[in-house]
C-alpha cells in the first residue's frame, strides 16, 4: 500500500499563474478530502468527495479555487489565478467509509511570490 | 459542527505515560471521536478512533467518558518520537466531515 500520493511536493509560482495540485488516494477508498494548512489558520477543510462526487465545498475560499475528481484514483485542486495569500501546505486525505480513519498524503508546499 | 476543546500544550518525560484530554460537550450520539497527530514537517497521522467503548491499538489507548462528553488519549510510554501536535476531532456521522481544531502540542523530554 503506497498510501496517499500527492504531487508536486513543492511548488513555487508567481502571482497570477495557474497552479494544479494532484492527489492519488489509497485504492478502494471512497472518500477524498482536501485540506490547507497555514500557521495563522491551522488545518482547514476545503472540499471533500464521496464516490468521486463533491459533497461539500463550503471551505473553498474563493472562485479561484476548484477541485475535480474525474475517477476514483485521481483528484486535482486548481488555483487560478494564484495569489501570495494562497501560500500554504495543501494536504489530500482519503478514507474508507464515512466514519473511518483519514490517511493523509505528505502534502504540497505552495509558495506564491 | 460539534467542537472540541484541548489544552494548548503539555509536557512529559520520556518513558512516562501521557494522558491527553479532550472535551466535546456538544457531541451528538453518532459522532465518532478521532485522534490524529502531526509530527514536524509531516502530514497528520491517524492515531485512533472510537464511538462509545474504550479502544486500544498499537499506538495508543482511547478512554471515552460514559456520557461521551470527554475523552482521553493515553500514550503508555512516551518516546521522543511522540513529540507532536495531537488533534482530537469529531467525525460528523451525518456529513462525514472532519474539522480540525488547534490541537495539543506535546513536548517529550529525555
Amino acid at each position: 500500500d503506497a498510501g496517499v500520493i500527492q504531487s508536486p511536493r513543492h511548488e513555487v509560482t508567481e502571482m497570477g499563474q495557474e497552479v494544479t495540485l494532484r492527489c492519488k488516494p489509497i485504492s478502494g477508498h471512497d472518500y477524498l478530502f482536501w485540506y490547507r494548512q497555514t500557521m495563522m489558520r491551522g488545518l482547514e477543510l476545503l472540499i471533500y468527495f464521496n464516490n468521486n462526487v463533491p459533497i461539500d465545498d463550503s471551505g473553498m475560499p474563493e472562485d479561484r479555487f476548484s477541485a475535480k475528481m474525474p475517477n476514483a484514483s485521481f483528484s486535482t485542486l486548481k488555483i487560478q489565478p494564484s495569489e501570495p495569500r494562497d501560500s500554504a501546505v495543501y494536504f489530500c486525505a482519503s478514507s474508507l467509509g464515512g466514519v473511518g480513519a483519514l490517511h493523509f498524503g505528505n502534502g504540497t508546499r505552495l509558495t506564491v511570490t | 459542527d460539534a467542537k472540541t476543546t484541548q489544552p494548548n500544550s503539555m509536557e512529559s518525560n520520556e518513558e512516562e505515560p501521557v494522558h491527553l484530554p479532550c472535551n466535546h460537550s456538544t457531541i451528538s450520539g453518532t459522532d465518532y471521536i478521532h485522534w490524529y497527530r502531526q509530527l514536524p514537517s509531516q502530514g497528520p497521522e491517524y492515531v485512533i478512533h472510537g464511538l462509545t467503548s474504550n479502544v486500544n491499538n498499537r499506538m495508543a489507548s482511547l478512554a471515552i467518558a460514559e456520557d461521551r462528553k470527554s475523552s482521553t488519549l493515553i500514550l503508555h510510554r512516551a518516546t521522543l518520537r511522540d513529540a507532536a501536535v495531537y488533534y482530537c476531532i469529531l467525525r460528523d456521522y451525518d456529513t462525514d466531515k472532519l474539522i480540525f481544531g488547534t490541537g495539543t502540542r506535546l513536548q517529550v523530554f529525555p
